[in-house]
């Protein structure tokens, strides 16, 4: 199935690092999302991005709906352990209930 | 308000049967989607439901099917189980309005065909 193109697969930080990850596609989106996973639960909603080149923040997250509405970022200011995690991105086209996922980025934060 | 409940949250069947998941949206949401969860293929998009009728179909066989109830409680069922039906069953509501919103996820399913 289509899959958006997430990176980096994975990374392993220290604690109070920040942290980049993005999401790109060959077509459009009218909604992007970010999700975090951990093991056992399913996908806990963290940003919503409905306008191209919106640029929202939750605590230390904050992410951009990119101004070609085929990409987004997310970055995480000062790490800690408690982020460590699945992250996800998910692209929406118009207000249907279908969303398309990336791969998801690994985090692993060092204490 | 409460999240999204999903039942049973693990099941374990044997091939050639088939299984029924259940799920229970956020209250006043009108829309569930459902998703499969595997490490090979992510998460893709199996269906979503609104107003008990089905308004999407992701690119699976026959033998995924989903139904909605009027309290918008929705099920899934899967006939003829395969070995590479093993994988997190993920149900997500949203309000399913006429602007665009977002999914919440329950915590999934997880079913194991042995």
């Amino acid at each position: 199935g289509q899959q958006l193109n997430q990176s980096p697969q994975s990374m392993f930080i220290q604690e109070g690092e920040d942290v980049s990850m993005n999401c790109t596609s060959s077509s459009i989106f009218n909604t992007w999302l970010w999700y975090k996973q951990e093991p056992g639960e399913g996908p806990v909603l963290l940003i919503a991005l409905y306008k191209a080149g919106e640029l929202t923040s939750n605590g230390r997250l904050t992410a951009q709906f990119g101004i070609t509405r085929k990409d987004s970022f997310l970055n995480i200011s000062a790490s800690i352990p408690s982020d460590v995690g699945i992250y996800f991105c998910a692209g929406q086209r118009g207000n249907t209930g279908k969303l398309i996922f990336g791969q998801g980025t690994t985090l692993q934060v060092k204490p | 308000k409460a999240g999204v409940t999903q039942t049973p949250r693990y099941l374990i069947k044997t091939r050639g049967q088939q299984v029924t998941l259940s799920c229970s949206p956020i209250s006043g949401h009108r829309s569930v989607s459902w998703y499969q969860q595997t490490p090979g293929q992510g998460l893709q998009f199996l269906f979503e439901y609104f107003s008990e009728t089905q308004r999407n179909k992701g690119n699976f066989p026959g033998r995924f099917s989903g139904r909605q109830f009027s309290n918008s409680r929705s099920e899934m069922n899967v006939s003829t189980l395969e070995l590479g039906d093993s994988a997190l069953y993920l149900c997500a509501s949203r309000p399913g309005g006429s602007s665009p919103d977002t999914q919440y996820f329950g915590p999934g399913t997880r079913l194991t065909v042995l």
